[in-house]
């Protein structure tokens, strides 16, 4: 593959936070997009981080460091519709480049 | 309405026969593509398009073909379909800057 690695699984509680990793190859670097997908739908564009640091978008926030290949997504205050998949995907060139996901599972 | 459209939503096919899906969007943007999405795989390219007269493969072209047919509308085609086909199918478009995929709502094919 692109080696776009996340884990596979997470489990979290509701009202907790969590951090989801990804880890890519920096070569041809140009941008990096957290997707969210619930269950049998599309996925919709959660953030981009494009320079380092941590962008914050509500309970959702995204960082990036370039140098390390390296981001995160955190979820804080945890909701029971926040179970989903949450795919990474690496902008190289033209092309998206997407991540195999992180399923997050929210227990009460 | 929906900005990105994809018929059918649900298709069943034999072996052999040959099947077109179809994405249509209203978001005036130029770059269109094709994904299929299988367990434990997740998303991989299959065709993209950056305008009407530009179409290139992607990751996992073989056994598919595509046709743009207007900046609204990019068809995939499976020549003769084969149960290894048996995906959800994901058209998407973007706009050229920053690039943020806006996806239809799927199809999802069973090839028997």
């Amino acid at each position: 593959g692109q080696n776009i690695d996340q884990p596979t699984e997470m489990t979290a509680t509701e009202g907790a936070i969590v951090q989801i990793n990804c880890t890519y190859q920096t070569s041809g670097f140009n941008g990096l997009f957290w997707y969210q997908q619930h269950a049998g739908e599309a996925p919709t564009f959660l953030s981009y981080n494009v320079l380092d640091g941590l962008e914050e978008k509500g309970r959702f926030s995204s960082f990036l460091s370039r140098s390390k290949g390296y981001s995160y997504l955190l979820l804080k205050e945890l909701q029971m519709k926040d179970s989903a998949s949450y795919l990474c995907a690496v902008k190289r060139d033209d092309k998206i480049i997407f991540g195999k996901g992180t399923r997050l599972h929210i227990l009460p | 309405d929906a900005d990105v459209t994809q018929t059918p939503r649900n298709r069943i096919t034999k072996t052999g026969k040959r099947i077109m899906l179809e994405c249509s969007q209203t978001k005036g943007h130029d770059r269109m593509y094709w994904y299929r999405q299988d367990p434990g795989l997740g998303l991989r390219l299959i065709y993209y398009s950056f305008d009407v007269k530009d179409i290139n493969k992607g990751e996992i072209s073989d056994g598919y073909s595509v046709s743009r047919q207007a900046q609204a509308k990019f068809s995939l085609s499976l020549e003769s379909a084969i149960p290894n086909q048996t995906a959800l199918y994901f058209c998407a478009t973007s706009d050229w800057a920053r690039g943020t995929q806006y996806f239809g709502p799927g199809t999802r094919l069973l090839v028997l």
